[in-house]
């Protein structure tokens, strides 16, 4: 049973626009929420996280926003540059787990100049 | 550089070998986590340490054992190798056990291929 979960494998944006990425949850007992990007051959780098008693957060070109009664959060990149392409991961914590992360299956990111 | 350090960086072995895979988390973290990612996979948690105490257990195969040691540094053992165990083990460390601001920092991954 996948708790958390990216529906879409590949997103494919265009240079300056728009960038959202989503993930679903199921286990209401996640109660922060990190963004990790991924290139080929690295450590996935972490990118911006949230808590549950948050509903945005906000760091340069990067927005996450929380939506609890519907378990989902998304990720908003803008504007999207050509670097940003790579795997996107969301990640799910519960206090009472030690902070182990719960991973999506991830998804590919490609920013088109 | 997240400042997490992984040995060795690739590793070919044969089915039924055993391997060690090492990792240096960063400087004053105390939590280190193993995960698993296999082909086309998402990161898999496998076990935690904190200060040199096993506090979590994820999808871990009896055939896999863990350790950290004084010096915080962290060891996964693989033994009785079998083809399905290739993959990316990547450690993470954190500063704290659970709980507020505390993001993983992870490493460049051991990629091994079991043949």
């Amino acid at each position: 049973d996948q708790q958390v979960k990216q529906n879409s494998p590949s997103l494919s944006v265009q240079e300056g626009r728009i960038s959202i990425l989503n993930c679903d949850y199921t286990n209401s007992m996640f109660d922060y929420f990190l963004w990790y990007k991924k290139y080929p051959a690295e450590g996935p780098t972490f990118l911006i996280s949230i808590s549950s008693i948050k509903d945005k957060n906000e760091d340069g070109r990067f927005t996450v926003f929380l939506n609890k009664s519907a378990k989902h959060l998304s990720l908003h990149i803008v504007p999207s540059q050509p670097g940003d392409s790579a795997v996107y991961f969301c990640a799910a914590s519960a206090y009472n787990a030690g902070n182990m992360l719960t991973f999506g299956g991830g998804t590919r990111l490609m920013v088109k100049p | 550089d997240s400042g997490v350090t992984q040995t060795p960086k690739h590793l070919i072995t044969a089915t039924g070998q055993r391997v060690t895979l090492r990792c240096s988390p960063r400087s004053g973290d105390l939590s280190v986590y193993w995960y698993q990612q296999s082909l086309d996979q998402g990161l898999q948690f496998l076990i935690q340490y904190y200060n040199g105490e096993e506090r979590a257990k994820g999808n871990i195969l009896e055939r896999f054992s863990a350790q950290q040691f004084p010096d915080l540094h962290s060891e996964l053992n693989l033994s009785s190798l079998e083809l399905g165990d290739s993959a990316l083990y990547f450690c993470a460390s954190s500063v704290r056990l659970a709980g507020g601001v505390n993001e993983q920092f992870f490493g460049p991954g051991t990629r091994l291929t079991v043949l």
